[in-house]
């Protein structure tokens, strides 16, 4: 399978424990999404990476949230202290971006999502 | 704040009906994505939409856009079983990578 994958597929824990996701993109894709998908909306935007540098975050990432990509390939998010607000649908997503001489550049840009990881916090 | 809307928010329909779910967003946009969920599932990409005018089509589904509108619309064509799923539209806009996604409408066709 070469799409985006996501692991684990579905956690449980009680409030105040930590958790950590991981995400591993398309090979070839130099950018790497997060988002939060609630019940009934649509998915919002936690972050994003271009290689390994974190270039932007929403103000939904609180500080109990930290993201990594240390080389620019997997990436992981991690909740600090759960709460029960944070149980949703967390997605994954990467884009060829700028970077590879294949491709057109709409091809480039479409963002592949991952299955997702779904949270729940008791 | 970009706010990115669609309507109707769920739509019942028989198969072989056409019908149109619109998307309407905030601010200039240079791109507008549709993608499809199935429950339980990722988010497929169904279309990409450069341009003003730009149209795709696709089987039964065919989007449009129209920028200065700041609309776009996914027209189903003689609908049938298995388009059930929700639909989304998505907007990027100028340099920030993020896209900005509507409430998502959720497609029931009926035998």
């Amino acid at each position: 399978d070469t799409g985006v994958s996501q692991d684990p597929r579905h956690k449980i824990t009680k409030r105040g424990q930590n958790v950590t996701f991981r995400c591993d993109p398309i090979s070839e894709h130099n950018r790497l999404y997060w988002y939060r998908q609630t019940l009934g909306q649509g998915p919002e935007f936690l972050t994003y990476f271009q290689n390994e540098a974190q270039l932007e975050k929403s103000r939904l990432l609180s500080d109990r949230f930290s993201a990594e990509r240390p080389k620019g390939s997997f990436s992981t998010l991690e909740i600090q202290r759960t709460e029960q607000g944070d149980s949703a649908m967390y997605l994954c997503a990467s884009s060829l971006g700028t970077g590879g001489r294949r491709g057109s550049l709409l091809a480039k840009n479409i963002q592949y999502f991952g299955a997702g990881t779904r949270l729940s916090v008791l | 704040e970009l706010k990115v809307e669609q309507n109707p928010l769920f739509l019942s329909m028989q198969e072989g009906k056409n019908y149109t779910i619109y998307c309407n967003y905030s601010t200039t946009s240079d791109r507008l994505y549709w993608y499809r969920q199935d429950p339980g599932k990722s988010l497929e990409s169904l279309f990409v939409l450069l341009s003003n005018g730009a149209v795709k089509q696709e089987g039964r589904l065919m989007a449009s856009l129209d920028t200065k509108a700041r609309l776009s619309t996914l027209h189903i064509t003689a609908a049938v079983h298995d388009l059930s799923a929700t639909y989304f539209c998505a907007v990027h806009t100028g340099t920030a990578s993020k896209l900005t996604f509507g409430t998502g409408t959720r497609l029931q066709v009926t035998l």
